[in-house]
């Protein structure tokens, strides 16, 4: 089956960029998805297709996906965005695969 | 507005049956693919399976086949997930999802664009 590994925590400062990485077997050949699950909210979808954002969605949230490494990528971080990031593919045998998750803390 | 609107809270004992629920609306039910996603508690999130209200094709995760059953009532724009026979470690949060199916290069994927607030799941004796 197909694994997705993502780092359990990543901090930032206020106002400054996070970066949360997402890792699998040749996953630039994929379409990454990221979801974005704030606590005891139910997830929603912050990217799509590798980069696209759907309506609502701040420009300051951006994705990008080559070789073995996809990114989401925060841009001008604010407290608001502290949450869990979870990337998720699809895969010919496993079909739906989300990676473990990422606890983004906003110092 | 594209909703779904989960079934309310369970709490059941080892070896009971469950069926919990989630209606679609403001969109056409039976033109996506709606699934669900596991979270155990303080865990991340696992999808289970997806089914085609269209014509009931269902898919399965290697690891819920057998153990769940995923069906839906197109009529009434209803997808169910369901249990014959509950264990503890069936005690979760379940979220239904609307799939959103694009082509890529050479391939389909899907992701998950309308979430259900969840459904909780607590099986105890």
């Amino acid at each position: 089956s197909y694994v997705l590994t993502q780092p359990p925590s990543v901090s930032v400062a206020p106002g400054k960029t996070a970066r949360i990485t997402c890792g699998g077997n040749n996953i630039g050949s994929k379409s990454v998805h990221w979801y974005q699950q704030k606590p005891g909210q139910a997830p929603v979808l912050v990217i799509y297709y590798d980069s696209d954002r759907p309506s609502g969605i701040p420009e300051r949230f951006s994705g990008s996906n080559s070789g073995n490494t996809a990114t989401l990528t925060i841009s001008r971080v604010e407290a608001g965005d502290e949450a869990d990031y979870y990337c998720q593919v699809w895969d010919s045998s496993s079909d739906g695969v989300f990676g473990g998750g990422t606890k983004l803390t906003v110092l | 507005e594209v909703q779904l609107v989960q079934s309310g809270a369970e709490v059941k004992k080892p070896g009971e049956s469950l069926k919990i629920s989630c209606k679609g609306s403001g969109y056409s039910f039976t033109s996506y693919w709606i699934g669900w996603v596991r979270q155990m508690p303080g865990k991340g999130l696992e999808w289970m399976g997806i089914i085609y209200p269209g014509d009931s094709d269902t898919r399965y995760s290697p690891s819920f086949q057998g153990q769940v059953t995923i069906s839906a009532d197109k009529s009434i724009s209803t997808a169910y997930l369901q249990w014959s026979s509950l264990k503890a470690s069936d005690t979760a949060m379940y979220y239904c999802a609307r799939h959103f199916r694009g082509y890529g290069s050479g391939y389909y994927y899907y992701y998950m664009d309308v979430w259900g607030k969840g459904t909780t799941v607590t099986v105890s004796s």
